[in-house]
């Protein structure tokens, strides 16, 4: 079955980078997008981008341009989200969701990854 | 984009139907009749409920159904459940990226 694992939760310093990875598994990697979605605490989700897996071409939210970059690899089908120049509101749970649809920004999710940023 | 707008909460009793609304701008929804519905339990991941406006996904009970008019989406829920206390989130798709509404806390009383 679809099954999109991310990796562990993270405490990062502000001003620091974070790279967070998503390895899907149970259908073709290439065939539909990765999209990133996240989550502050008691707070509603974010649409931060997306990567076409197949050509790597990416689309960001306006808010991300410029600190976040979202890269894949397909030889081991994961997605990687890297935010940079973090700052204490970045924390959150990142979630990447697959959209088998084609017309959603996830189908099928992975489990979320926490990162917390403080000093 | 600003997110799209839902009210913070909902309820009713079992048995009974209600309805989520998602409002938004002719440019939130671009057009397109990509809105998508999802249910999120405390702590988990979000669950893809409807997409497409009206589509269920496998496995989603038919109690669940959506719709749109202008530029208002609507989640409605029949023969509510306990089990269907949850947030539920819309999201849509404005031509270029993606937007959410701010999610609607349904309580079963």
């Amino acid at each position: 079955q679809v099954q999109l694992v991310q990796s562990g939760a993270e405490v990062k310093k502000p001003g620091a980078s974070v790279k967070v990875s998503c390895k899907a598994s149970g259908y073709t990697f290439t065939d539909y997008h990765i999209h990133w979605v996240r989550q502050a605490p008691g707070q509603g989700l974010e649409w931060m981008g997306g990567i076409n897996p197949n050509d790597g071409g990416t689309y960001y939210a306006q808010k991300f341009q410029g600190r976040v970059t979202m890269t894949r690899d397909t030889s081991i089908s994961t997605a990687y989200m890297e935010l940079s120049r973090l700052r204490s509101d970045d924390t959150a749970v990142y979630y990447c969701a697959s959209d088998l649809l084609r017309t959603t920004c996830g189908v099928s999710w992975g489990q979320g990854t926490l990162v917390t940023v403080s000093s | 984009q600003s997110a799209l707008t839902q009210p913070p909460s909902a309820s009713g009793s079992p048995g009974q139907s209600v309805t989520i609304s998602c409002t938004g701008t002719s440019s939130d929804f671009g057009g397109y009749n990509y809105v998508s519905w999802y249910q999120q339990d405390p702590g988990k991941a979000p669950k893809l409920m409807i997409y497409e406006v009206t589509k269920r996904p496998s496995g989603v009970p038919d109690r669940f159904s959506g719709s749109k008019s202008g530029n208002t989406a609507s989640l409605t829920v029949s023969g509510l459940q306990a089990e269907d206390e949850a947030d539920y989130y819309c999201s849509s798709y404005t031509g270029s990226s993606w937007v959410f509404g701010g999610g609607t806390k349904l309580t079963v009383l």
